[in-house]
């Protein structure tokens, strides 16, 4: 049982670069997030999808889209990178809001850096 | 203002001591509340969850609801140094907000 899988674990992109990062789950849970994480600040929600075929933003959305490709799968795509979006990239996953399910279960995390 | 709020620390400890952390919330429609616990490079991982007013303990952890108050906290007893962690508070209203994160550290 793998859990909430990330893709890639590490990646270095240019400016103006364009890139997704694949985050896919395993345990048929409804809600699906993208968090990035950067020092000092916590984990700050980029988009939450609260079932299939659902997204919404979050609280850091601006130069990022998403993707609810299936129950399984949720997508973050960066267009054209910054030097502002050089963080952490957390995905993950959790049964959802309506049964008021405690377990969120976290991706291993994507360390991003643009140059 | 963030809609989850941590003292971000560190908060230094002895080993054995009770270590408390804090949160506060600014939602009052938040009816879950969550504790994790994140090691330096690494995902978090739920430590605690609570939803009721009151105490709710798992072992050397006990976490604290006042939804009145809109306070959250989390208790380590004996704390540990393998307890030397950030620990980060979230509240579940539509979406899951996590606090900035109180950084724990134990000494001996």
């Amino acid at each position: 049982n793998a859990g909430v899988t990330q893709t890639p674990k590490f990646q270095v992109l240019k400016t103006g670069q364009s890139m997704t990062l694949q985050c896919a789950q395993d345990m048929n849970h409804n809600s699906m997030y993208w968090y990035r994480q950067d020092p000092g600040m916590g984990l700050r929600l980029i988009y939450y999808s609260a079932s299939e075929g659902t997204t919404d933003k979050g609280e850091v959305p601006n130069g990022y889209n998403v993707s609810r490709l299936n129950k399984r799968e949720f997508s973050l795509r960066l267009e054209s990178a910054a030097p502002s979006q050089t963080s952490v990239y957390f995905c993950a996953s959790s049964e959802g809001i309506i049964d008021r399910t405690p377990w969120a279960f976290f991706g291993q995390g994507t360390r991003l850096t643009v140059v | 203002q963030k809609e989850v709020e941590q003292n971000s620390g560190p908060l230094s400890v002895p080993e054995g001591a009770i270590a408390s952390l804090n949160c506060t919330y600014s939602d009052r429609g938040s009816q879950s509340f969550f504790w994790y616990r994140q090691y330096s490079g690494k995902s978090p991982e739920l430590i605690m969850f609570i939803y009721s007013n009151g105490d709710k303990e798992d072992g050397r952890f006990t976490a604290q609801l006042n939804k009145a108050s809109q306070y959250v906290s989390l208790l380590i007893r004996d704390s540990q140094p393998s307890d030397s962690a950030t620990y980060l508070c979230a509240a579940d209203t539509d979406k899951l907000i996590f606090g900035t994160g109180t950084r724990l550290q134990v000494f001996p």
